[in-house]
């Protein structure tokens, strides 16, 4: 099994809504990431989970949290996001990190209205 | 260069067309470089990841060079077929977790 999943694949959220958006893999990888990508942008890295700790926030507004209940889990909390947060969010997992490809998920394309 | 610049921005070829592009990566503290075909509706799919100076990769009619000197790698497509249409990454790491991606190229092959 080489793929990760993502859940849901689109979402609608008003600003004062709770969400939160799903990852999963079971190819025993040890890194797992969040990205963010505008239309014409380059996926921007958001978070990066090592060993099913945080190893990496890219000073990403609070109203973004991050939980890695195990291994296989990624999971990405969102609450009182603002319309400029609507992009797609692609969830990686890697063996590594740096010479190690990365598995996306196919994303979760969020509109926050 | 202080981020990942690729170019061109998109390109139409003619089927059967061979074509390449570029991507621009900051030279120090250089670990490795990547490249990706993300495809429309489908998750981006790792191509290529190449680590020293003078690398060549193939995979079908898809190969890169990479250059860690000057800062830059080639993503050639012998004979462009419409199934090579994609959006193509390029992403470069330090040797930590952090991969900077590139804008992309977004190819449109022709029949």
């Amino acid at each position: 099994d080489t793929e990760v999943t993502q859940t849901p694949k689109h979402l609608v959220m008003g600003m004062t809504n709770k969400k939160s958006l799903k990852c999963e893999q079971h190819m025993g990888h040890r890194a797992m990431y969040w990205y963010k990508q505008k239309a014409k942008k380059p996926p921007e890295l958001m978070f990066v989970y090592s060993y099913e700790k945080l190893s990496i926030n890219e000073s990403v507004p609070s109203r973004f949290s991050p939980e890695c209940p195990n291994s296989s889990l990624l999971n990405l909390h969102l609450h009182a996001l603002q319309p400029e947060d609507s992009a797609l969010y692609l969830c990686a997992s890697s063996q590594e990190g740096g010479n190690e490809k990365l598995f996306f998920g196919s994303g979760t394309q969020l509109s926050v209205l | 260069i202080l981020n990942v610049e690729q170019s061109p921005q998109s390109l139409h070829v003619q089927e059967g067309d061979s074509t390449n592009f570029t991507c621009s990566f900051p030279s120090s503290n250089f670990y490795a470089l990547h490249w990706y075909r993300w495809e429309t509706a489908k998750s981006p799919e790792a191509l290529f990841v190449m680590t020293l100076n003078g690398d060549e990769k193939k995979k079908g009619r898809i190969s890169a060079t990479l250059n860690t000197k000057e800062g830059y790698s080639y993503l050639y497509i012998k004979g462009s077929q419409p199934e090579d249409s994609a959006t193509y990454l390029c992403a470069s790491t330090s040797g930590t977790y952090k991969y900077i991606f590139g804008t992309g190229t977004r190819l449109k092959v022709l029949a």
